[in-house]
């Protein structure tokens, strides 16, 4: 069973970079997409950006400015890093799997999210 | 980029109820259309994905449809554990939207 599990701060301070971690068991992180989606408290959801294990990437262009997301094969592993954050980038982080097939892409498997608020 | 929007935003029904929600895609999507499930306090949790297939494990009270441009989501006898908030997503083009939710509430 693929499991993911967010980690990092859950506190960052306005203009600084959010920086979390997504820890991938029972799979591998060299064969599928990644990606990341966040959710401001009481609202929907927004995908970031995703990655391939190659490195190949693709981020949302709302964020692409501030947006870079890599992978660690090596640890199993992929981040996000969001710079300048402000208080609207206030949200629960997730990761997750995409499963892509002809039918088109889909998240499979998803972390327990990581609330990380932005506040001095 | 392609907007999906759904309907309604809330609903309250009852246990044994037959439930619809819907989403509409801006532009065609063909059937790059995903369902996802969320509970308070969890990850979203997918049901249905290219419009009609239903994810494994998903109980088959869970169906969707299509119709052009709209997509459904069925609960076709809602459960107790069914309450929660639906959400579509459009994976045809980038960015890969989301609706904007659609919360399911006992009545």
């Amino acid at each position: 069973q693929v499991q993911l599990q967010e980690s990092g701060p859950g506190l960052v301070k306005p203009s600084e970079t959010l920086s979390l971690t997504c820890t991938v068991s029972g799979g591998s992180v060299s064969s599928y997409y990644w990606t990341w989606i966040r959710q401001p408290p009481g609202k929907g959801l927004e995908w970031i950006g995703y990655i391939y294990f190659g490195g190949s990437t693709n981020y949302n262009p709302s964020l692409k400015s501030r947006v870079t997301i890599s992978v660690d094969t090596s640890k199993n592993q992929f981040s996000l890093n969001l710079s300048s954050v402000t208080a609207a980038d206030t949200a629960v982080y997730y990761c997750a799997r995409v499963f892509d097939t002809t039918a088109g892409p889909r998240y499979d498997y998803w972390g327990q999210g990581a609330l990380v608020t932005v506040s001095s | 980029d392609i907007q999906m929007t759904q309907s309604p935003s809330s609903l309250s029904a009852s246990v044994g109820d037959k439930v619809t929600i819907t989403c509409r895609a801006s532009q065609s999507i063909s059937s790059f259309l995903n369902w996802y499930q969320q509970k308070p306090g969890k990850a979203p949790k997918l049901l249905i994905y290219a419009a009609s297939s239903l994810q494994s494990g998903v109980p088959s009270r869970f169906s969707g449809s299509e119709s052009g441009t709209d997509f459904t989501l069925t609960i076709s006898s809602l459960q107790p554990e069914d309450f929660a908030t639906y959400y579509c997503q459009q994976t045809y083009s980038s960015p890969p939207a989301f609706g904007q939710g659609t919360k399911v509430e006992i009545k």
